[in-house]
């Protein structure tokens, strides 16, 4: 499972309140990206890093932002979440030797 | 940005049969062709994938198969077992860690 974390597992809060979800990996490696996964649309990016400090967006970014203070953390935050972003997030991290993306083990996140 | 398509988007077939899905791309610049395999209630595993300098490539029952010119790839199922059923993903991605581009997934029942 290449050694990488979610936390929480689950979460349910209410419109209009922060959410950070965390993403963590053992490995040091070097990209790290959140998708969000719903029914008939698949995985789409959020945003990704490409190092600490260093993040940029994905497809589907407003609403979201990120943080990489340290190699194994990649925090992803909710400033006030909305219903539409009830979701299952995924965190990926990548080697940077190889294209090839490891996922997480996801956070269902349901906002009421 | 790269679009990737899935067909069909769900495939029901008999136990012992082989199952084929088909994926088409946009973006004649990308070189990286993973599949991923998500179990209910899983995260997505990658189960084999492939480079735009290699025309297909087999790991036990499963094969990929890529045909640039006409830009599609597909994976191929032999002699499918129930444990198969899972939603299938194709991606593609110009590689260097650049981003993936999904499709929206692939039901795949085996009927026992």
């Amino acid at each position: 499972d290449a050694g990488i974390t979610q936390s929480p597992r689950h979460k349910v809060t209410e419109t209009g309140t922060p959410v950070t979800l965390r993403c963590h990996q053992t490995e040091n490696h070097r990209y790290m990206y959140w998708y969000r996964q719903d029914p008939g649309h698949g995985l789409r990016l959020i945003h990704y890093s490409y190092g600490v400090k260093d993040t940029d967006k994905g497809e589907v970014s407003d609403g979201y932002s990120v943080s990489r203070s340290k190699t194994e953390d990649f925090l992803l935050t909710l400033e006030s979440a909305t219903s539409s972003q009830t979701s299952v997030y995924f965190c990926a991290i990548s080697t940077g030797a190889t294209d090839t993306q490891y996922f997480g083990p996801g956070t269902r996140l349901t906002v009421l | 940005g790269e679009n990737v398509e899935q067909h069909p988007s769900t495939l029901s077939v008999q136990e012992g049969d082989s199952a084929v899905i088909k994926c088409t791309y946009s973006d004649s610049a990308s070189n990286y062709f993973p599949w991923y395999k998500q179990e209910l209630g899983k995260r997505p595993q990658l189960i084999i994938d492939i480079r735009s300098n290699v025309g297909e490539k087999k790991d036990q029952r499963i094969a990929v198969t890529l045909n640039k010119t006409a830009k599609h790839f597909s994976l191929h199922i032999t002699e499918t077992q129930p444990e198969d059923s899972a939603v299938y993903f194709c991606a593609a991605s110009r590689g260097g860690n650049n981003r993936l581009a999904f499709g929206k997934g692939n039901q795949v029942v085996v009927i026992p």
